[in-house]
């Protein structure tokens, strides 16, 4: 079964700050990899996809990389803002049966102090 | 762009009481998703359907049911509510299976 760890369950920076998410997951055969952030009573909002076949994902201060033979994907954060205060989760899709399903870490709560 | 839109937002229940739980995305996707959030947990699923007229059972589907009504809706019912369905609830769709997710913004469950 696979599982997807995110450490550490909580960061704190202050502004300004580049940062790193860590997300692994146990069964490196996945279809792809998909970061959400989340806000405190809300729901998920995407951020990155990256297909199995990608290497890392760009979307302006966010990249996101993957490794798969070693089963670890990393969010980088650019230039850190209070605005990034959120919960980050890392979820994957397996590639075999029940690969429907997104297998989600349990979130690394980021806050950005001004 | 309304996206992935769930009704109601709060609900308290009584145990042994029934409700459906309502899901409608406009984004034209084929896939759509039930799951729940518990801490501790993370987000499980419960149902999904990958295409319009079929469902599955995800990894917690005991006391739930679903319909897919149509490509734009997908509906969880709960018809014997228990204390352990307490939890926030989260539709979500994909313009097919494997592909980039999006969810709506929850429901909030309590059951006493």
């Amino acid at each position: 079964k696979q599982e997807v760890t995110q450490i550490p369950a909580a960061l704190s920076v202050p502004e300004g700050e580049n940062l790193v998410l860590n997300c692994s997951f146990t069964d490196s055969a996945i279809y792809n990899l998909q970061w959400f952030r989340q806000d405190p009573g809300k729901g998920l909002t995407s951020l990155l996809l990256i297909q199995s076949s990608q290497r890392e994902q760009t979307s302006g201060r966010l990249n996101a990389s993957l490794d798969k033979s070693s089963g670890r994907s990393t969010l980088y954060i650019a230039a850190s803002q209070p605005g990034d205060s959120a919960t980050y989760l890392c979820a994957v899709y397996g590639s075999g049966a029940g690969s429907y399903q997104l297998t989600f870490g349990k979130g690394t709560k980021l806050s950005v102090i001004p | 762009n309304a996206g992935v839109t769930q009704t109601p937002k709060f609900q308290v229940l009584k145990t042994g009481q029934s409700m459906t739980l309502q899901c409608a995305q406009d984004m034209n996707h084929n896939s759509m998703y039930w799951y729940r959030q518990d801490p501790g947990m993370g987000l499980r699923l419960i149902y999904y359907s990958a295409s319009e007229g079929t469902t599955d059972k995800g990894e917690v589907p005991n006391g739930y049911n679903v319909s897919r009504l149509n490509k734009r809706e997908f509906s969880l019912r709960l018809e014997s509510a228990a204390p352990s369905q307490t939890s926030v609830y989260f539709c979500a769709s994909s313009i097919q299976g494997l592909k980039e997710a999006f969810f709506g913004q929850g429901t909030r469950l309590t059951v006493v």
